[in-house]
């Protein structure tokens, strides 16, 4: 099976503007959680789509919002950029929904930079 | 809140000692307990993983041990090797509006010298 794929894989933006990150999950998987990831600040938690309904959100600003297709892929939206947006974004699939047992794969990930 | 603290930050150990990372965690209802790595440049990948119903799991040089009444769990790597450098992030799972979400502790920079 084809591992979890993130487009594109780097991204350049300026202040201001707004940028969609795209996540197309395992086949067959129907979880995709989103994830932030900056030097100093690990692995932070954006939110999770299940059936294409936002199941949970982490603590960002409403400038953070996603979407779930039909076919389980997701995007990811970040309006109104802002220099602190710079990092690594990173998508995880699972068979279900987060719990024991439901592995996440992760993607490859975008690099966002933001100057 | 939601937390998960992982310790140490970073950690460097001679090839061939031992290398132990621990968490905890807030939520006592956390009931899995996975452990990623990821190597510079590359994305996490499971290596282990534990749920709350065991107290202690092992994979060949890697084993976790879980402490539900004091909400500890730690990764121990025996006989480390040079490969074994790379991030750690331990996770716990929270319940959230009635869903789960995966909670990442910061992560623990393992090197492992020659």
């Amino acid at each position: 099976k084809a591992g979890v794929t993130q487009t594109p894989r780097y991204l350049i933006k300026t202040r201001g503007q707004q940028v969609t990150l795209s996540c197309s999950p395992i086949s067959g998987h129907r979880s995709v959680s989103w994830y932030q990831q900056t030097p100093g600040q690990g692995l932070q938690f954006l939110f999770e789509y299940f059936s294409e309904t936002q199941r949970n959100k982490g603590n960002f600003p409403g400038r953070f919002s996603g979407r779930q297709f039909s076919n389980s892929r997701s995007e990811m939206n970040v309006s109104t950029l802002e220099l602190g947006d710079s990092a690594l974004y990173l998508c995880a699939s699972s068979l279900k929904a987060g719990g024991p047992g439901n592995e996440q794969f992760f993607g490859p990930g975008t690099r966002l930079t933001v100057l | 809140g939601e937390n998960v603290e992982q310790h140490p930050s970073t950690l460097s150990v001679q090839e061939g000692d031992s290398a132990v990372i621990k968490c905890t965690y807030s939520d006592s209802a956390s009931n899995y307990f996975p452990w990623y790595k990821q190597e510079l440049g590359k994305r996490p990948q499971l290596i282990i993983d534990i749920r709350s119903n065991v107290g202690e799991k092992k994979d060949q040089r890697i084993a976790v041990t879980l402490n539900k009444t004091a909400k500890h769990f730690s990764l121990h790597i025996t006989e480390t090797q040079p490969e074994d450098s790379a991030v750690y992030f331990c996770a716990a799972i929270l319940f959230s509006g009635g869903y789960n979400k995966l909670i990442f502790g910061a992560g623990t920079r393992l090197a492992v010298h020659p």
